[in-house]
């Protein structure tokens, strides 16, 4: 059964970057498609974008511009990076197995969640 | 732009069944794509509930079920228990595949 763990600092600096890092346990990085999604205070669920280890990517087109999903194979796991963070990315943010294909998507399972607040 | 559009709460006591809607915006959902539920008790990682409109997932309870109609997908909870009490959303593709969604969610209080 295949169990995920957010993992990264909970603080970041206005204008800085935002890394976060996802690791598998139970199953291979290289065998599904990963994503981040993420939830800002009292608001709902965003998806930030999900890849598979050969390098299919997809990224949310209002965060494409800041965001880069990328995998650790020889650690099992898969990492986030946010560029030029602002207050509005004060979030928990969530990794997530993603099944998707033409016409379905869903999501599961997911990791507990790490809080990250962007602040000086 | 797409949007998936739930109510913001709903409520019923413990034993009842309670419905919870999630409207897309465009014909993008009733035509072609499928829609997903979750379960997200604060503090904890969201869960699937409902996968491709209407599949449970293996070991979930028969007392959650999913349907679609039109653009219209919903989440039905029969038999409210006092641990369903959390919030609930929806998601799906939108814009032609282009990005996933999800709706604003739905804060389900058992009474």
């Amino acid at each position: 059964q295949v169990h995920l763990q957010e993992s990264g600092p909970g603080l970041v600096k206005p204008s800085e970057t935002l890394s976060l890092t996802c690791t598998v346990s139970g199953g291979s990085v290289s065998s599904y498609y990963w994503s981040w999604i993420r939830q800002s205070p009292g608001k709902g669920l965003e998806w930030i974008g999900h890849m598979y280890y050969s390098g299919r990517i997809k990224y949310n087109p209002s965060l494409k511009s800041r965001v880069t999903i990328s995998v650790d194979m020889s650690k099992n796991q898969f990492l986030l990076k946010l560029t030029s963070v602002t207050a509005a990315d004060t979030a928990v943010y969530y990794c997530a197995r993603y099944y998707g294909s033409g016409s379905f998507v869903w999501f599961d399972p997911w990791g507990p969640g790490t809080l990250v607040t962007v602040s000086s | 732009q797409s949007a998936l559009t739930q109510p913001a709460s709903v409520s019923g006591s413990p034993g009842q069944s309670i419905t919870i809607s999630c409207a897309a915006s465009n014909g993008d959902v009733g035509n072609y794509y499928l829609v997903s539920w979750y379960q997200h008790h604060p503090g904890k990682a969201p869960k699937l509930m409902i996968y491709e409109d209407t599949k449970r997932p293996s070991g979930l309870s028969d007392r959650f079920s999913g349907s679609k109609s039109g653009n219209t997908a919903s989440l039905t909870i029969s038999g409210l228990q006092a641990e369903d009490e959390a919030d609930y959303y929806c998601c799906s593709y939108a814009d032609s595949g282009t990005y996933v969604i999800f709706g604003g969610g739905t804060k389900l209080t058992v009474l």
